[in-house]
């Protein structure tokens, strides 16, 4: 997991709520990425960020938001408008080659 | 479109064992490849980095191999343990920037029974 922690670990959303996972890096990366994964697929890209204040859309984007206000951190908010949130959450720094978190299970009740 | 394709998608194998994971991947243009293991719950931590000039690498009991020329790599592990029941994930990087510069795999989940 290295220098990169992801809190909480596991969530609980009821539908129609926002959340916001946490992603926090002492790694000293200009670039933060947000994964999704689910059982019997590869991880897909959400978001990522190459600079602070700066980040673009990843290949699933619809229904997450995020920012990058500091350089240590990469916050991710699942909105509403995400119809099927119940998954995996990873987030990752890359400098040469990409480093993990240790994730966030969210679950839709 | 860039792709990596990964089999089995499971294994079972008994403790001591042997076994080989294979990756297909049809990435342009090449960079390097990795295998990550993943524990469950848990993020991918890395095992293994080829570039092209690579054939083999080794990191302990985890050995793997690439073909640049047919695109496809393995994933051997030698005299198998408990702990090395996990998932095996084999990841592309393309020489493009941005976003679409890593390609993934769907894993393969290995569980090594005592």
């Amino acid at each position: 997991d290295g220098g990169i922690t992801q809190s909480p670990k596991y969530l609980f959303r009821k539908e129609g709520q926002n959340v916001t996972l946490s992603c926090e890096q002492n790694l000293n990366h200009d670039a933060m990425y947000w994964y999704r994964q689910d059982p019997g697929q590869g991880l897909r890209l959400i978001y990522y960020s190459q600079i602070v204040n700066d980040f673009q859309k990843g290949d699933i984007a619809e229904g997450y938001s995020v920012s990058r206000e500091k350089k240590e951190s990469f916050p991710l908010t699942v909105t509403s408008a995400q119809k099927n949130p119940t998954a995996f959450y990873l987030c990752a720094t890359k400098y040469n080659e990409q480093f993990f978190g240790p994730g966030t299970r969210l679950t839709v009740l | 479109k860039n792709q990596v394709e990964q089999s089995p998608q499971s294994l079972i194998i008994l403790e001591g064992k042997n076994c080989t994971l294979q990756c297909n991947y049809t990435v342009s243009p090449f960079s390097n490849l990795r295998w990550y293991k993943q524990d469950t719950g848990r993020g991918p931590v890395s095992l293994t980095i080829m570039t092209f000039s690579e054939n083999t690498k080794s990191n302990g009991r985890y050995t793997a191999t690439l073909d640049a020329d047919t695109k496809q790599s393995s994933l051997h592990i030698t005299a198998s343990q408990l702990s090395d029941s996990a998932s095996y994930i084999c990841v592309v990087s393309s020489l493009d920037t941005g976003r679409r510069a890593l390609t993934f795999g769907s894993g393969t989940r290995l569980q090594v029974q005592p």
